[in-house]
């Protein structure tokens, strides 16, 4: 199986209103990586927290790391109906280096 | 800065034919990984490759092998295609050490009848 799952599968909510997306993943890791996806495109880079960061922020992003409980994650504030996509959440295994595990993501959809 | 390029965009094949995937990464990144994203899920790791060598593979068969070149593009080869190997392959690329962004391709459509 894999290591991420993302919860809720999918969000729907008003333009403006906030988004939380949660991941939750089984092993340590180096670092988690936030993904967006429009249309089964590519995956477009949010951000990336640290094992050893608690949160980051940018832009209308804020994203929350609890390694004691293995889990994530994402908020989008005032969101747009731009931010209509999957997201997906994408963690490392322990020492192996940018070789990635994901989620069957949240699909978020914002109404205008 | 060209992003992370991948050729082609859109692939038709015949069961049991082989596919040739290319990817180029972005400039000066020595790392790329190879992804399979079925229709629904999640992209599920293949391959990483670094500095021309083989760092991981993921839970698939031997019909799927990649290879890494001197400028670091890479090609993805999969042989004897299945029905089920249809889907999209992204590639990825990041600079070297842990902790540091991968940046994917727009991917390739692999559409097996």
């Amino acid at each position: 199986s894999q290591q991420g799952e993302e919860d809720p599968q999918a969000l729907s909510i008003q333009e403006g209103e906030n988004a939380t997306m949660n991941c939750s993943y089984k092993t340590s890791i180096n670092n988690l990586q936030w993904y967006r996806q429009n249309s089964g495109r590519g995956l477009v880079h949010l951000i990336l927290i640290r094992s050893n960061e608690r949160e980051k922020h940018s832009g209308r992003l804020r994203v929350t790391l609890d390694t004691s409980k293995k889990s994530s994650s994402l908020l989008i504030t005032a969101s747009r109906a731009a931010d209509t996509a999957s997201y997906f959440c994408a963690t490392d295994r322990w020492g192996t280096g940018n070789q990635f595990y994901f989620g069957t993501g949240t699909s978020l959809t914002v109404i205008p | 800065d060209a992003g992370v390029t991948q050729s082609p965009t859109h692939l038709i094949k015949t069961r049991g034919q082989q596919v040739t995937l290319r990817c180029s990464p972005i400039s000066g990144h020595k790392s790329v990984s190879w992804y399979q994203q079925v229709l629904g899920q999640g992209p599920q790791f293949i391959f990483q490759y670094y500095e021309k060598e083989e760092r991981g593979r993921g839970n698939f068969p031997d019909r799927f092998s990649a290879r890494q070149f001197p400028n670091y593009s890479s090609e993805l080869n999969v042989n004897a295609l299945l029905l089920g190997d249809s889907a999209l392959y992204l590639c990825a690329s990041s600079s070297q050490g842990l902790n540091t962004e991968a940046f994917f391709g727009q991917g390739t459509r692999l559409t097996v009848v």
